[in-house]
């Protein structure tokens, strides 16, 4: 099942924030978090695995709310390089879901001067 | 290092034909895995394969195929092409070490765009 993420899409000024969804009805490992900007291929942003510990590699913030399986991603003092699109990716804490991620159908973001 | 390299980029097909698309992961990454990209449904899983075994598949037909060579590299193949075929195809590798190491943070290649008319 396809995890569900909200807005479709969202603009924003320069500097504004913004927070993107993804709520799943099956329990998670980890929510992974990936940008695509436009004809380019999706970029990790962030993972965060249950129990908490998060690994990341840009001034991008997020959460995880296990008892409600859904994480947010935050965009803090959005810059004009945050445009792209937001696609969670949820791994199922089973052991036959080895490898199969189910993404968001995306978050269309626009960073506006 | 070099990235996950997808061949063709872009390709022309017509129904009932077949094509084969080819993904060569990051050096080191054991796990390739295959997504469709369509703008009404976003990514969706084909298939993932870790030292040429076949992991897990997506809810696609029985047109879809994929394997796995002993380098890692990968190829996918669609036969009895229908126009709804029309998608970016999306290849990623992953190291596929443990979860908590978060190894298993996938690296997409470019993408290969199929158009079948």
């Amino acid at each position: 099942q396809q995890p569900v993420q909200s807005p479709q899409a969202v603009i924003l000024r320069e500097g504004e924030d913004a927070v993107i969804n993804c709520s799943s009805s099956k329990a998670l490992y980890s929510v992974h978090w990936y940008r695509q900007k436009h004809g380019e291929a999706p970029v990790f942003l962030m993972i965060l695995l249950k129990g908490g510990e998060q690994k990341g590699h840009e001034k991008i913030s997020a959460s995880f709310n296990e008892k409600k399986q859904q994480s947010s991603l935050y965009l803090t003092a959005s810059q004009l390089s945050y445009s792209g699109t937001y696609f969670c990716g949820t791994d199922r804490e089973t052991t036959d879901s080895w490898g199969k991620f189910q993404f968001g159908a995306g978050t269309q973001v626009v960073v506006t001067p | 290092k070099a990235g996950v390299t997808q061949t063709p980029r872009y390709l022309i097909k017509t129904r009932g034909q077949q094509v084969t698309l080819s993904c060569s992961p990051i050096s080191g990454h054991r796990s390739v895995s295959w997504y469709q990209q369509t703008p009404g449904q976003g990514l969706q899983f084909l298939f993932e394969y870790f030292s040429e075994t076949q992991r897990n598949k997506g809810n696609f037909p029985g047109r879809f195929s994929g394997r796995q060579f002993s380098n890692s590299r990968s190829e996918m193949n669609v036969s009895t092409l229908e126009l709804g075929d029309s998608a970016l195809y999306l290849c990623a590798s992953s190291l596929a070490g443990g979860r908590r190491s978060g190894a298993n943070v996938l690296t997409f290649g470019a993408g290969s765009r199929l158009t079948v008319l």
